[in-house]
C-alpha cells in the first residue's frame, strides 16, 4: 500500500521555465510534508518543508503548496535551471511519529 | 553541524554471504536513525528506525535486521544476502528539530 504517491516518474522542462512535480497520499493524519532532491549515488538533501496547518511555504525559487481537501502537494521550481536536474522524492510524517513514508521519485530535466 | 558516515562506500556480495553496513553520526546526541533502501528504479523505502540505544523498529520483514550498540552508531546487517537486497542503502538523522531528516551518503550494495 503506497502511502506517498508520485504519478510522474519523470518530467522535462525548458531552462527558465516553471518546474512542477506533483504528490499525492492517502493518510490524513500526516502533518508534515518534505521535498528531497537527489543525485545519482548520493543522498537525498533537503529541499523545502510544509506543516498540514499550512498551505504555503516559500523559499528562494521553490514553493510547497499543500491542498488538504484533496490531499495533494506539489513542488513549484521557477525559473528551473540545469542543476536542478535530479530526481525529487515527497515524504510525509505521520503526526506523533518518528517515521516518514517516501514516495517513488519524480525525475526532472531541465533542458538548456 | 551533524555529519552521517557510511562505510563501505560500495560493496559486491554473493549470494547466501553476511552483511554489516554501518553507520556513525558526529555533532550531535541521542539522535533518532534510519536505514532507508533505494531499489533500481524505486523510491525511498524505510527499513528501520531508532530513537534510542537498543531500541530498534522495524518497518519491513525480510532477512534484514538492525542494532544500535552506541548512541550515534546504527548498523545494519544480514546473516544471508538475497539477490533482492540489491540497492543504496541511506542512514538518516533528524537535523533542524524533530521533522528534517537528513542523509548519509549512502552505500550501493550489490548482490551477484
Amino acid at each position: 500500500d503506497q502511502q506517498v504517491k508520485q504519478n510522474s516518474p519523470s518530467l522535462s522542462v525548458q531552462e527558465g521555465r516553471i518546474s512542477i512535480l506533483n504528490c499525492d497520499y492517502t493518510n490524513s493524519m500526516f502533518d508534515y510534508f518534505l521535498w528531497y532532491k537527489k543525485y545519482p549515488a548520493e543522498g537525498p538533501t533537503f529541499l523545502i518543508s510544509i506543516s498540514s496547518i499550512k498551505d504555503k511555504n516559500e523559499d528562494g525559487r521553490f514553493t510547497v503548496f499543500l491542498n488538504k481537501s484533496a490531499k495533494h502537494l506539489s513542488l513549484h521550481i521557477v525559473p528551473s535551471q540545469p542543476g536542478d536536474s535530479a530526481v525529487y522524492f515527497c515524504a510525509a510524517r505521520g503526526s506523533g511519529t518518528y517515521k516518514y513514508i517516501f514516495g517513488t521519485g519524480t525525475r526532472l530535466k531541465v533542458l538548456a | 553541524s551533524q555529519t552521517i558516515h557510511q562505510w563501505p562506500a560500495t560493496l559486491v556480495q554473493p549470494v547466501g554471504s553476511p552483511l554489516s553496513l554501518e553507520c556513525t553520526v558526529e555533532g550531535t546526541s541521542n539522535p533518532n536513525l534510519y536505514w532507508y533502501r533505494q531499489a533500481a528504479g524505486r523510491g525511498l523505502q524505510l527499513l528501520f528506525y531508532s530513537v534510542g540505544i537498543g531500541q530498534i523498529s522495524s518497518e519491513v520483514p525480510q532477512n534484514l535486521s538492525a542494532s544500535r550498540p552506541q548512541d550515534r552508531q546504527f548498523i545494519l546487517s544480514s546473516k544471508k544476502l538475497l539477490l533482492s537486497d540489491s540497492g543504496f542503502y541511506l542512514c538518516a538523522t533528524n537535523r533542524g528539530g524533530p521533522y528534517e531528516q537528513y542523509f548519509g551518503p549512502g552505500t550501493r550494495l550489490t548482490v551477484t
